[in-house]
């Protein structure tokens, strides 16, 4: 079955660095993959998609890239701030669109110290 | 914005009880999903749905049922509660087309003693 693995440590970053994340999987690559932010009590909240002919996508502070061959994806927060500790979910979309359902990693926790 | 609501934040419920979660989207989405998340297991998919009256198992379906009855609404059924299905469940509903994430409702909190 497949596999994800993100960092199971919590990250510590200092304030105004660059935050970077990654997610690792087994078996083949999927159509899509996303990434999500999660607060404590809250839902995962949607940040990014990219599919598996992109190499990266940016969304004004975030950076994603998706490498098929590394069975790999790395999440990057620029500019970081104490605003954006949270924990931060890859997905693995089979179906393009997600129709299916997706398969999330366990997370990564990061902290932002000012 | 789309809303996804979940009618509890937090359930407490006894063993052997027959439960129902409800989730409710705004947005004319037709699929839904329901997972539930607990520590060091990530989020894992219970079941899901396409479209009305329309249901899919997923990863962990076994003592859980859903309905869809109407479109904005997809109900999780937990036919009689143990204490091993306490924990945080999702609902999340997805808008048509492929560059869409899933909007997630923010959770009910359900513990069975």
């Amino acid at each position: 079955s497949q596999k994800i693995e993100q960092n199971s440590e919590a990250l510590n970053i200092q304030e105004g660095k660059t935050a970077t994340l990654t997610c690792n999987y087994t078996n083949y690559s999927p159509a899509y993959l996303q990434w999500y932010r999660q607060d404590p009590g809250r839902g995962p909240v949607f940040l990014l998609l990219i599919r598996e002919n992109e190499k990266e996508k940016r969304k004004e502070r975030l950076k994603v890239t998706f490498d098929t061959t590394l069975k790999q994806s790395l999440f990057h927060i620029t500019a970081s701030q104490p605003a954006d500790s949270a924990t931060y979910l890859c997905a693995l979309d089979y179906s393009g669109g997600g129709a299916d359902g997706l398969t999330f990693g366990k997370g990564t926790h990061l902290i932002i110290q000012p | 914005d789309v809303k996804v609501t979940q009618s509890s934040r937090y359930l407490v419920k006894r063993t052997g009880e027959k439960v129902f979660l409800e989730c409710v989207q705004d947005m004319d989405h037709e699929n839904m999903f329901w997972y539930r998340q607990d520590p060091g297991l990530g989020l894992r998919l219970i079941y899901f749905s396409y479209d009305v009256k329309m249901k899919e198992k997923g990863d962990i379906p076994e003592g859980y049922s859903v309905s869809r009855e109407k479109k904005e609404r997809f109900s999780l059924i937990l036919e009689s509660a143990s204490t091993n299905q306490t924990s945080m469940y999702l609902c999340a509903s997805r808008k048509p087309g492929q560059n869409y994430g899933y909007t997630f409702g923010s959770g009910t909190r359900l513990t069975v003693v």
